[in-house]
Formats: structure tokens, C-alpha cells, sequence
């Protein structure tokens, strides 16, 4: 699996955007860019993911570079409910039935009031 | 509330023991993964159902197998448990129109005394 490279931890403010990077420079054409977070005490939930072009949904955005080397996930008003891991996931789509998910450390975000 | 239920929430027992953690997916998921998490090795992908049939197996112990039924849900068998037994075992499911997207349960917290 490509590797991902993210910051151990970083901190916001309530009601400022938020902008998690992520570096994967061995990513593949195949390789779908993935983003989940955990909040403490729950299981992991899906946030967003993309393949080649920026997505938006009723969460966050997600922006690729155009060499697909790195991506931020944008949270655009954070809320003190958005302090959790965040994971930025490679996932090989080459595969009919490769669905797993290879989870790094993560960045802790911490969202100040 | 992921719509996915996991059953037992905690779970105690001892070492060289066999315990059996459930999971009922999401309403029409055909897809079950399990996945622990531990403080040492992080959050690790270990096997994939698709309508009853294996798909896909990760750093599954041979301690340990899994199966789904044909109701859907699945369930884990851990035997001959060992202390570096004890983590957080999560299941997810996925909907057959987005594969790309993983509903997480809450957890079956196991501690191996």
C-alpha cells in the first residue's frame, strides 16, 4: 500500500477553517485518496474521498494537487464536535474486490473555543 | 448511530479462552470488514465479507476466522486468546452503490486478563 505522510497533530480555532494536509508521494494512478476520522470513544467515520479532482460534500472539501502528491482535507468552520484523528487513507482501486483500508497514525486536530 | 450494531459493547475474559464478537452491517450492506485497533499497531484491516463469501484478508491471526451469514451479519472468533489479544475490535459495512464509502460500528472493547 502507498504510504501517507500527515502531521502528528494540529489545532484550530472554533469557527475558523481548517486545512489538514497530507503528502503521498508514491501514490499510484489507481490509488483513491480517502479521508476518515475518529472521534474519541467511536468507531472511525467517512468524511470524503477523491480520485483525481477536488470533491465537496456536506462536510468538508477536498482539494488534490495535480500531481496527486498531496491533498488537504478543508473543514470550513470548525466545531468543537470536529476534534477527533483524522486519517488520510490510500486506497489501491485497481483491484475488483480491494476495499480495505490501511490506516496510519493520523493527525489529531484540536479545536480551541 | 453508523447503523451498524456490534454486540458485546465490553467484553473480559482470559487468557487460552474463545469468545465470539457479532456484527449486524447496515440495512441492504452486503459487505462486513473487521478491524482492530490496539495502542501499539493502530487501527488494522483483517478480513472482508461480501455476501457470505471471503474477499479480501489482511493481518488476520489464524487464531482467528470469521464468517457472515446468510442473514448478513458476521461474526469473529478469536481463540487461544493471548494478553496482545486485547484492542478494540471494529466492523464496518459498506452500501452496494458506494463501495468507497465504510460505515463503522461502535466497537467490541476485548480485554484479555
Amino acid at each position: 500500500d502507498a504510504k501517507t505522510t500527515q502531521p502528528n497533530s494540529m489545532e484550530s480555532n472554533e469557527e475558523e477553517p481548517v486545512h489538514l494536509p497530507c503528502n503521498h508521494s508514491t501514490i499510484s494512478g489507481t490509488d483513491y485518496i480517502h479521508w476518515y476520522r475518529q472521534l474519541p470513544s467511536q468507531g472511525p467515520e467517512y468524511v470524503i474521498h477523491g480520485l483525481t479532482s477536488n470533491v465537496n460534500n456536506r462536510m468538508a472539501s477536498l482539494a488534490i494537487a495535480e500531481d496527486r502528491k498531496s491533498s488537504t482535507l478543508i473543514l470550513h468552520r470548525a466545531t468543537l464536535r470536529d476534534a477527533a484523528v483524522y486519517y488520510c487513507i490510500l486506497r489501491d482501486g485497481s483491484g475488483g474486490s480491494n476495499y480495505k483500508l490501511t490506516f496510519g497514525k493520523g493527525t489529531l486536530l484540536t479545536v480551541n473555543p | 448511530d453508523s447503523g451498524v450494531t456490534q454486540t458485546p459493547k465490553h467484553l473480559i475474559t482470559a487468557t487460552g479462552q474463545r469468545v465470539t464478537l457479532r456484527c449486524s452491517p447496515r440495512s441492504g450492506d452486503l459487505s462486513v470488514y473487521w478491524y482492530q485497533q490496539s495502542l501499539d499497531q493502530g487501527l488494522q484491516f483483517l478480513i472482508h465479507y461480501y455476501n457470505g463469501e471471503e474477499r479480501a484478508k489482511g493481518n488476520i491471526l489464524e487464531r482467528f476466522s470469521a464468517q457472515q451469514f446468510p442473514d448478513l451479519h458476521s461474526e469473529l472468533n478469536l481463540s487461544s486468546l493471548e494478553l496482545g489479544d486485547s484492542a478494540l475490535y471494529f466492523c464496518a459495512s459498506s452500501p452496494r452503490t458506494s463501495y468507497n464509502e465504510q460505515f463503522f460500528g461502535p466497537g467490541t472493547r476485548l480485554t484479555v486478563l
